[in-house]
């Protein structure tokens, strides 16, 4: 069935260090792809989507590209911020199916200053 | 903007009550979900609805049953609630897909203790 791989946390990185969270995908036909972001004590924020192959999503600074050949979505910003500690979730959707979605575990981000 | 509302932040239930959340969204979506969030599993479907009276099971939903008698409104019942239904319970919304809307909508959350 449809499933979403992210991996695990949390990951602590360094005010304005590189950050890569690995997500990929097993789906049949041609889903829709997400990131979603949770900060404490609220319910999840889309950050940004993909809904084809080759697509790049972006948003505050983050970037992921759908990536059809390895079934990837991986989500990357140059400089993280404190700001930015959060969890993040990767999703897929598939359009036909009354916009099911399916979620990965979630990856948790401690930014230090 | 889209708003989701859920009608409780916090709530504590014991065991073998009847326990209902409800969830309000004002961007008329056909669509809403019911999901709950556990760390390590990430956010696992229980119901969704894809209009009014509709319903179809998700991946979790046994001890479950949900209502929806108007558009607006999902509301998700724990008929007699246990200890391991203690969680984070999470409501979406989302138009569908001929509307060009893909996203789903999430509100703030319900953290439900069954003691």
């Amino acid at each position: 069935g449809d499933s979403v791989t992210q991996m695990e946390g949390p990951v602590t990185l360094s005010e304005e260090a590189f950050l890569t969270i690995n997500c990929t995908y097993t789906a049949t036909g041609y889903p829709s792809l997400f990131w979603y972001v949770q900060y404490p004590g609220e319910g999840l924020q889309l950050l940004l989507k993909a809904t084809k192959a080759d697509d790049k999503g972006s948003n505050k600074g983050f970037e992921a590209t759908y990536r059809k050949e390895t079934t990837s979505f991986h989500l990357e910003k140059g400089s993280v911020q404190v700001s930015d500690s959060a969890v993040y979730f990767c999703a897929l959707s598939k359009i036909y199916n009354f916009n099911k979605f399916y979620f990965g575990s979630g990856t948790k981000l401690n930014v230090k200053p | 903007d889209v708003k989701v509302t859920q009608s409780s932040r916090y709530l504590v239930k014991r065991t073998g009550e009847k326990v209902f959340l409800e969830c309000v969204q004002d961007m008329d979506h056909e669509n809403m979900f019911w999901y709950r969030q556990d760390p390590g599993l990430g956010l696992r479907l229980i119901y969704f609805s894809y209009d009014v009276k509709m319903k179809e099971k998700g991946d979790i939903p046994e001890g479950y049953s949900v209502s929806r008698e108007k558009k607006e409104r999902f509301s998700l019942i724990l008929e007699s609630a246990s200890t391991n239904q203690t969680s984070m319970y999470l409501c979406a919304s989302s138009p569908p897909p001929l509307r060009g809307g893909y996203e789903q909508y999430f509100g703030p959350g319900t953290r439900l203790t069954v003691t």
